[in-house]
């Protein structure tokens, strides 16, 4: 299995706090994604990575930020979390073509 | 936005049938790439296809990168209760960042 965790792995927060999730990786990849899986929408890009401290949006980013300091790390923020935020969130990995997932964190907005 | 649909949307078979499923876009993609994903875990890469035509078997299971670049299947031969779960397609276009377009998913049940 390629070396991917994520953490949490389960979180619930109230609206409007602010709430981080982090990605770790050991495989050395250049590229990192951020995904949120919902029923009947599927996987939906949120952000990526493609170097440290180079980011760029998805198709889903708005409420969204990311930080990758460390090629290892990359960091999910929702700055001000709303339910419409509750959903599975995985983080991805790749050195060209094959993407690799992580475990994934669910995520609750109350 | 780029579009993959994927069907059927699910299936419910019995043990040792075989299973098809596929996906088609409307634009190009240089890489197709097949997943699986059991309930409560990530998606884990069952077959990477990078070339048009290509053929490419992994145990029970074969997916194909059509002539046209615009479609791809899955084919899993004599079905067993530990393949349940969702399929997902994914294609890749050149120059995107190495970003994927997914699909929407097969869900397979299997009866024993």
């Amino acid at each position: 299995d390629a070396g991917i965790t994520q953490s949490p792995r389960h979180k619930v927060t109230e609206t409007g706090t602010p709430v981080t999730l982090r990605c770790h990786q050991t495989e050395n990849h250049r590229y990192m994604y951020w995904y949120r899986q919902d029923p009947g929408h599927g996987l939906r890009l949120i952000h990526y990575s493609y170097g440290v401290k180079d980011t760029d949006k998805g198709e889903v980013s708005d409420g969204y930020s990311v930080s990758r300091s460390k090629t290892e790390d990359f960091l999910l923020t929702l700055e001000s979390a709303t339910s419409s935020q509750t959903s599975v969130y995985f983080c991805a990995i790749s050195g060209a073509d094959e993407q690799y997932f992580g475990p994934g964190t669910r995520l609750t907005v109350t | 936005g780029q579009q993959l649909n994927q069907s059927p949307q699910s299936m419910f078979i019995q043990e040792g049938e075989d299973v098809s499923m596929n996906c088609t876009s409307s634009s190009i993609f240089n890489t197709w790439l097949w997943y699986k994903q059991d309930p409560g875990e990530g998606p884990v890469l069952l077959i990477a296809l990078y070339k048009a035509g290509e053929l490419t078997s992994n145990g029970r299971l074969t997916a194909q990168f059509g002539i046209t670049r615009k479609d791809s299947f899955l084919n899993i031969s004599a079905s067993i209760p530990s393949d349940v779960g969702i399929y997902f397609c994914a294609g890749r276009s050149g120059g995107s960042n190495y970003k994927l377009t997914f699909g929407k998913g097969t869900l397979l049940t299997v009866n024993p």
